[in-house]
């Protein structure tokens, strides 16, 4: 079985600082992990993913997460937070083979101060 | 390209009448997933499907709900009868039907149960 556990279900952050939201994934096989942000009245898009090649992924919108084994972390990053990064962010992880499931963290409303 | 489409995009309904959300996935892609999304429970799987054929309906809340997946291109979710405890948002996704494969998301049907 599979878990995520996202830290902070609000953060808020200046305009132009960094902007870093935790997710700390379980499994018990090698997982597939997500990123995934969500708009007011959209849909989930997807951010970026790790699938077992580069364990640093880079994402749209300036957007990168790193994969780290030993601390069961993919945290998400933004160098410079812009007003257009507020947002509900979601981590999610798939184990590595069998059914593709997604199970979805509780996600991390992200709030930019002018 | 058209992304996932759903309808109605809102729905509003009286307690005990049968509610029938809609999903047509994107082009070519295999699997489809339907899921919830409330305030308390965050996003839910509710079914997913592969090939139109059901995998996983281990999430549907109860025999009030089924869902049917009658060709590549077509999805139903049906309620009846409705009860206020089904409001929520209700999201259907499609994706290539390979688990590194991103899951791509409707904008949702707003449903309210009176």
């Amino acid at each position: 079985a599979q878990s995520v556990t996202q830290l902070g279900s609000h953060v808020s952050v200046s305009e132009g600082a960094l902007v870093l939201l935790r997710c700390n994934y379980s499994s018990s096989v090698p997982p597939y992990l997500f990123w995934y942000v969500q708009y007011p009245n959209q849909g989930l898009q997807l951010l970026l993913k790790y699938t077992s090649a580069a364990t640093l992924v880079k994402g749209i919108n300036g957007f990168e997460a790193e994969f780290k084994k030993s601390e069961t972390s993919f945290h998400l990053t933004k160098p410079s937070a812009h007003m257009s990064d507020a947002a509900e962010y979601f981590c999610a992880v798939t184990p590595g083979f069998g059914n593709e499931k997604l199970t979805f963290g509780t996600g991390t409303r992200l709030t930019i101060i002018p | 390209d058209a992304g996932v489409i759903q309808s109605p995009r809102h729905e509003v309904t009286e307690m005990g009448q049968e509610v029938t959300l809609r999903c047509k996935p994107i082009s070519g892609h295999n699997s489809l997933f339907w899921y919830r999304q409330t305030m308390m429970r965050g996003l839910e799987l509710l079914i997913y499907f592969n090939n139109n054929v059901p995998i996983d309906d281990s999430g549907m809340p109860e025999d009030r709900f089924s869902a049917k997946m009658p060709n590549a291109s077509f999805s139903t979710l049906k309620i009846q009868p409705s009860e206020p405890r089904d409001s929520a948002v209700y999201f259907c996704a499609s994706s290539l039907g390979d688990r590194f494969q991103p899951q791509h998301f409707g904008d949702g049907t707003r449903l309210s149960i009176l």
